[in-house]
């Protein structure tokens, strides 16, 4: 079965750091990565995929997020953090067991605090 | 120009009580979801329908029935709701199914927080 993992729980970072939140993943086929962003009391907001292609894929707000096939990883990061960043956020795979059918799996998520 | 909505954005109701959830996106997607979010933010897939079809169906208490009379809403009725039906629930929708080239990117409602006393 599909899985990802975020190891933690809270990152927090001062603004204008590198910011980075850990994401690995156990797929069998090829891996749809995705993380989306949730701001408090709303809804989840795409940031960006990797389907094929460069490793390293460029989503909204300057986030980016690097694809590592020999450490199953697919990090997410910003070379300066904003107190604006401060969010809850989710990594998510496709699930391939049934694949006439769109199914993502989300990780626990992992609260993002960005300190003044 | 809200791309998915939900009604209500609140819900507060007694146990046993039955409650709808509505969905409604304007993006021209085929394919709509339901996916439930718990009290330590664990968000998990319910129900999916393409082009009005169900797709998905995870492990959910069949009190829980999805109605998509086009396929632009996804509805969702509870039945004899329980105190762990508490949680806030969020619509989503995507254009296609992977064997038709999609690339699964979903796009949430702002969530409607069902509370059941």
């Amino acid at each position: 079965a599909q899985s990802v993992a975020q190891p933690e729980d809270q990152v927090n970072v001062a603004e204008g750091n590198p910011l980075t939140v850990k994401c690995t993943y156990s797929v069998s086929g090829n891996p749809y990565l995705f993380w989306y962003v949730q701001y408090p009391n709303r809804g989840l907001q795409f940031l960006l995929k990797y389907i094929t292609g460069d490793n390293l894929v460029k989503g909204s707000y300057g986030f980016e997020a690097e694809f590592n096939k020999s450490q199953t990883s697919f990090h997410l990061k910003k070379p300066s953090a904003l107190v604006s960043d401060s969010a809850l956020y989710f990594c998510a795979v496709r699930d391939w067991g049934d694949s006439s059918a769109s199914k993502i799996i989300f990780g626990s998520g992992t609260r993002l605090s960005i300190r003044p | 120009d809200t791309a998915v909505s939900q009604t209500p954005k609140y819900l507060v109701t007694q146990m046993g009580n039955d409650k709808s959830i509505k969905c409604e996106q304007n993006l021209g997607h085929d394919t709509m979801y339901w996916y439930k979010q718990d009290s330590k933010k664990f968000l998990k897939i319910m129900f999916s329908y393409n082009n009005k079809e169900l797709i998905i169906n995870e492990t959910v208490p069949n009190r829980f029935s999805p109605k998509s009379p086009d396929k632009a809403h996804l509805n969702l009725h509870i039945n004899s709701l329980e105190l762990g039906d508490s949680a806030v629930y969020f619509c989503a929708s995507s254009q296609g199914l992977l064997a038709g080239g999609s690339t699964d990117t979903q796009y949430f409602g702002p969530g409607t927080r069902l509370t059941v006393l």
